[in-house]
């Protein structure tokens, strides 16, 4: 069971960023796909989840309009893109699992998001 | 929102010392609590899930206990390989949440 995700990214103050997560050794549908983030120095913060078999979202509110998480079932890719960026976007972006209990047993390896003005 | 406050926010102890760290919710969140341990430039690892029982695979020095607004991770002989910041994190409500961690050291 792996998630590989995408590159480190730089991008301006006001830009969007879209970072992928591509899951492998499972079945794409079974578990809802978490996206979390950590900024310097912090501890990780939940963003929300996409359920991959329906595509149906759940996030929390402080990201509400400014974020969208996506999926393409075929080629067991999920997105998450997080639009009106501000220096305090900087940090570690991760995808993660849970497989077989409550708790995030499998995750991405990380994507930095660089946000500069 | 539950508020997770960890205590120490840092510590150092001596190779094979127990280190203990606490870890208290802002309201009952039962046993819904997982630990973590993250090491500088990788994503975090599961240790502990529902309080007190302990991953596959993770060393047996590793123990959670707690229940209801005050949870403990406990090490009972530090390792050097041991040094790492650790995290508690609730699921009992959403948002999840996290605490803001407990740096180790070693003395």
């Amino acid at each position: 069971v792996q998630l590989v995700q995408s590159g480190a990214e730089v991008k301006k103050s006001g830009a969007s960023v879209r970072v992928s997560c591509k899951a492998s050794g499972y079945t794409f549908t079974d578990f809802y796909i978490h996206w979390l983030r950590q900024a310097p120095g912090q501890g990780p913060e939940w963003m929300g989840w996409i359920n991959p078999k329906s595509g149906g979202t759940k996030y929390t509110q402080k990201f509400q309009g400014r974020v969208a998480m996506t999926r393409d079932r075929f080629i067991t890719t999920a997105y998450m893109e997080l639009s009106r960026l501000g220096s305090d976007d900087t940090a570690i972006y991760y995808c993660a699992i849970q497989v077989g209990r409550n708790a995030f047993d499998i995750w991405g390896q990380g994507t930095l998001v660089t946000v500069s003005s | 929102d539950i508020e997770m406050t960890q205590s120490p926010s840092s510590l150092s102890a001596s190779v094979g010392d127990r280190v203990t760290i606490t870890c208290q919710a802002s309201r009952d969140i039962t046993n819904y609590l997982n630990w973590y341990q993250q090491k500088p430039g990788k994503a975090p690892k599961l240790l502990i899930y529902d309080a007190s029982n302990l991953e596959a695979g993770v060393p047996s020095r590793f123990r959670g206990s707690g229940s209801g607004t005050d949870f403990i991770f406990t090490i009972s002989s530090l390792q050097p390989e041991d040094i790492a910041t650790y995290y508690c994190q609730q699921y009992d409500n959403l948002p999840i949440t996290f605490g803001q961690g407990t740096r180790l050291g070693i003395k």
